[in-house]
């Protein structure tokens, strides 16, 4: 069966300093990759999404980038982090053939 | 783009009540339509799905029904237990995952 892993579960960073959350899929080939962030008491926002390794979609323009480095792996990136990227991030994957995405359990980033 | 609006925001029922969560979403091409379960500090779990060639799906104490003409689409929880208690999103999607839009989320709270 299909497993989603997402590392770290909480992380604490200063302004300013980088980050790098990653995600990986077992279990399934050439999965499409999403992030999303989650505000407090709000919906999910579509960050970035993946249908290839080094195919990498932007939703929204802002302080964060990501890569796919290889097929069942999805990186989240930032050079210099801001107090406005708090907020909890999720992964999730879906196959080519079907619709319904499946989640991570998420990171919760508090930029002090 | 696509706009899904849920209500309401929080429910509170008491236990072996039925609840009943509403979403509405704007893009006619709309034509699949996931609920997902979010436990606190986890992911969101799809729990049930439908697309638009179905008006009615159930799955034992849960069921979704759809409405393409008045563009609405409800969750109903019969028999509500205390593990029910969660956030519960709706989304639509057009053709495929990249455009699945979420609702804001309703904070389920289910009372023994």
């Amino acid at each position: 069966s299909q497993t989603i892993h997402q590392w770290p579960a909480t992380l604490v960073q200063p302004v300013g300093s980088p980050l790098s959350l990653e995600c990986t899929v077992e279990g399934t080939s050439n999965p499409n990759l999403y992030w999303y962030r989650q505000a407090a008491g709000r919906g999910l926002q579509l960050l970035f999404y993946s249908v290839g390794i080094g195919q990498i979609s932007s939703e929204v323009p802002q302080n964060l980038s990501a890569s796919r480095p290889q097929d069942r792996q999805f990186i989240l990136s930032s050079k210099k982090l801001l107090l406005s990227d708090s907020g909890f991030y999720l992964c999730a994957w879906s196959t080519l053939s079907a619709v319904a995405l499946h989640f991570g359990n998420g990171t919760r980033l508090t930029v002090t | 783009g696509e706009n899904v609006e849920q209500h309401p925001s929080t429910l509170s029922v008491q236990e072996g009540d039925s609840a009943v969560i509403k979403c509405t979403y704007s893009d006619s091409a709309s034509n699949y339509f996931p609920w997902y379960k979010q436990e606190l500090g986890k992911g969101p779990q799809l729990i049930i799905d439908i697309r638009s060639n179905v008006g009615e799906k159930k799955d034992q104490r849960i069921a979704v029904t759809l409405n393409k003409t008045a563009k609405h689409f409800s969750l109903h929880i019969t028999e509500t237990q205390p593990e029910d208690s969660a956030v519960y999103f709706c989304a639509a999607s057009i053709s495929n995952n990249n455009d699945m839009r979420f609702g804001a989320g309703t904070r389920l709270t289910v009372k023994p």
